[in-house]
């Protein structure tokens, strides 16, 4: 079984770019949630998907980031315009509904360096 | 909002030793996981603690939740290179919080 994919492993982009990252989660699982680690600091959540709706996305920083989920599936977290502080590693992570634990399986991450 | 502490933040282990690495929470917590993220890799998950007081082992690696249900620790004996990594505490539920995390290195 294929495991979380993220897309792309790193970017590095200027200030005042866009960028999208893409996030392909376990196939089944309902739950999809963003997350982000910024250097030495503690891993935050960012939001939660339910299919395709936000469970949750209280903590999305501003109004520069949207993330997407069209039919369920996979997902899209884009940045616009990217800011210095936006540096750090993005993580995706999946979860069946219903599962025995609330293991939540996550991605490799996507490593954003902004410039 | 929730927090949950970790300490400590850094723990340097000789090969062979034990150590334990402690998380609190600043409210009592459902249930507790504990991660593991090694070197340049992704959090992955090692356990969920439900039970006040609860104990649980997986080889050398025993995990505890508080009586209170607002800490957990987990201890790790005969320390080995392969434990290297960063672990770290987060609950409940789906909404995750993580704590800063425990990176540990191993000196041979």
């Amino acid at each position: 079984e294929a495991g979380v994919t993220q897309f792309p492993s790193h970017s590095v982009i200027e200030k005042g770019q866009t960028v999208t990252l893409r996030c392909d989660p376990i196939s089944g699982h309902d739950n999809l949630y963003w997350y982000r680690r910024v250097m030495g600091k503690e891993i935050k959540f960012l939001l939660h998907f339910v299919k395709e709706s936000k469970q949750d996305e209280s903590g999305m920083p501003n109004n520069r980031f949207l993330a997407e989920r069209t039919g369920g599936t996979y997902s899209t977290l884009k940045v616009q315009p990217a800011e210095l502080e936006d540096s750090g590693v993005y993580f995706c992570a999946s979860r069946q509904t219903g599962a025995s634990y609330n293991e939540q399986f996550f991605g490799p991450g996507t490593r954003l360096t902004v410039l | 909002g929730q927090q949950v502490m970790q300490i400590p933040q850094y723990q340097h282990v000789q090969e062979g030793e034990d150590f334990t690495t402690y998380c609190n929470s600043s409210t009592t917590l459902s249930n507790i996981q504990w991660y593991k993220q090694r070197p340049g890799g992704h959090p992955v998950f090692l356990i969920q603690l439900v039970k006040s007081g609860e104990v649980k082992k997986q080889k050398r690696l025993t995990f505890q939740f508080g009586e209170a249900k607002k800490n957990s620790s987990l201890h790790i004996t005969a320390t080995q290179t392969t434990d290297v990594g960063t672990y770290f505490c987060a609950g409940p539920n789906y909404k995750l919080s993580f704590g800063a995390g425990t990176t540990v290195t191993v000196r041979a």
